[in-house]
């Protein structure tokens, strides 16, 4: 089992610059959820997905930031343009949502700095 | 509005020192506790769920209980290697998303 799997693992960009992130959630789950996390804020959920349908996004910071999951097997995370302050961990995360509650797994991470 | 809240922040620990980390939760009607381990560089990694007041669950030398009103994650003779982050989280209502806890940041010396 392959885990999450998001690329890349480390991004540099400069202001201004447009980034996309990406997963890969775990075969079969049918949920799935960007995070960030930093010092200050600790970890912040995003967006999630069920069943490749946005549910919540109330976490996304403003208009820069967008996500989408055309399929099952890929989603990506997209700032446009990116700023300093938008520099962090980003995770995505998977699951098997059966009833009211579920397990996360959590990929490696996306550390994004934005100069 | 529903909150988490773990104490202490961090934890130095001598190892084979057992003790306890804390995570105070608001939220109504409970569907579930969770926590997870974070090393450095890396996601959390899900360790247990809890769900409801008396149960508990065990890994090793870490212990989870729960209460109505918080969890205690017990560490029983910590090794270094039990060195990482500690995250608790809970369902929101009504939409379901997870809310984490700061987090408890542990160190075992050796």
């Amino acid at each position: 089992d392959a885990g999450v799997i998001q690329s890349p693992r480390h991004e540099v960009t400069e202001m201004g610059q447009e980034v996309t992130l990406r997963c890969k959630p775990i075969s079969g789950h049918n949920s799935l959820f960007w995070y960030r996390q930093t010092m200050m804020r600790g970890l912040e959920l995003l967006i999630y997905f069920n069943n490749n349908v946005p549910i919540d996004d109330s976490g996304m910071p403003e208009d820069r930031f967008s996500a989408k999951m055309p399929n099952a097997s890929f989603s990506t995370l997209k700032i446009q343009p990116s700023e300093p302050r938008d520099s962090a961990v980003y995770f995505c995360a998977s699951s098997l949502r059966t009833g009211q509650t579920y397990e996360q797994y959590f990929g490696p991470g996306t550390r994004l700095t934005v100069t | 509005e529903d909150q988490v809240t773990q104490s202490p922040e961090a934890l130095r620990l001598q190892e084979g020192e057992s003790s306890s980390l804390n995570c105070s939760y608001t939220v109504s009607g409970l569907r579930g506790l969770f926590w997870y381990r974070q090393d450095p560089g890396k996601g959390p990694e899900f360790l247990f769920t809890l769900y409801s007041a008396g149960e508990e669950k065990e890994k090793e030398r870490l212990k989870a209980t729960l209460t109505k009103k918080e969890s205690f994650l017990h560490i029983t003779a910590p090794k270094p290697e039990d060195s990482a982050t500690y995250l608790c989280a809970v369902p929101t209502i009504p939409n379901n998303d997870m809310r984490f806890g700061a987090g408890t940041r542990l160190t075992v010396k050796p």
